[in-house]
């Protein structure tokens, strides 16, 4: 079974700054199947970025990420208020596989 | 649109059980596999469950395997999971989630969310 472990657990950023988050796998897992999402208080998950890179539709060019093998990224290049969040990485590509990260809270400094 | 919407959670005592449902529309509904993924109260997102479109094939995590149970009726564009002999830790937001159109397990729609509460 693969873990996915997420740091920091909170990052404290001002709107404007640069936020970068990272997903750790506890092996290698190429860079087809991994996915990012987003997590505001009472709401569903929205789907951010897949394929370790490429951003799901609508989402802004602000937010990027990176990464294969053990280590990937998402940045946020610079923070709205509405990007204070909690965000997720996921693998995904079959049932066994599919595994979430604990999370990154984004809070305002 | 897609629209995904979950119904059935509520308050249930330890060993009891509770049927969820999720109501889908907006697309054909038999040509996607479905999932069920929980987040217990200011915890993370857990994998619960998947079936797929025709619901011959079904998946559990480990930690509900032998107690829940998925299912789905294309006729009625409704995908379900049966919770049987619930346990405290069970206590969640249960999301009904569709994959996008390409990739198995990647999370485009997501339903609300029903609220199961494990307690006596």
């Amino acid at each position: 079974e693969i873990v996915l472990t997420q740091s920091p657990g909170t990052l404290s950023l001002s709107p404007g700054e640069r936020a970068t988050l990272s997903c750790r796998a506890s092996q290698n897992v190429g860079s087809s199947y991994l996915a990012w999402y987003q997590q505001k208080p009472g709401q569903a998950p929205r789907l951010l970025i897949y394929g370790a890179s490429s951003r799901a539709t609508g989402i802004p060019d602000r937010f990027s990420g990176s990464g294969s093998g053990t280590d990937f990224t998402l940045t946020i290049s610079r923070l709205e208020p509405e990007d204070f969040a909690v965000y997720f990485c996921q693998l995904y590509g079959s049932s066994p596989r599919v595994t979430f990260g604990g999370g990154t809270k984004v809070e305002i400094k | 649109e897609v629209q995904l919407v979950e119904s059935g959670g509520g308050l249930v005592q330890p060993g009891g059980s509770l049927s969820l449902s999720c109501a889908a529309s907006g697309f054909t509904f038999s040509y996607y596999p479905m999932h069920w993924v929980r987040q217990a109260p200011g915890k993370g997102l857990e994998y619960v469950s998947a079936i797929s479109g025709d619901g011959g094939a079904t998946f559990y995590a480990n930690s509900v395997q032998g107690r829940f149970t998925i299912s789905r009726d294309n006729s009625k564009n409704t995908l379900y999971l049966r919770m049987g002999s619930l346990r405290p830790e069970d206590t969640a937001i249960y999301y009904c989630a569709r994959d996008d159109d390409a990739n198995y397990g990647l999370f485009e729609y997501w339903g609300q969310g029903a609220l199961v509460t494990v307690s006596s």
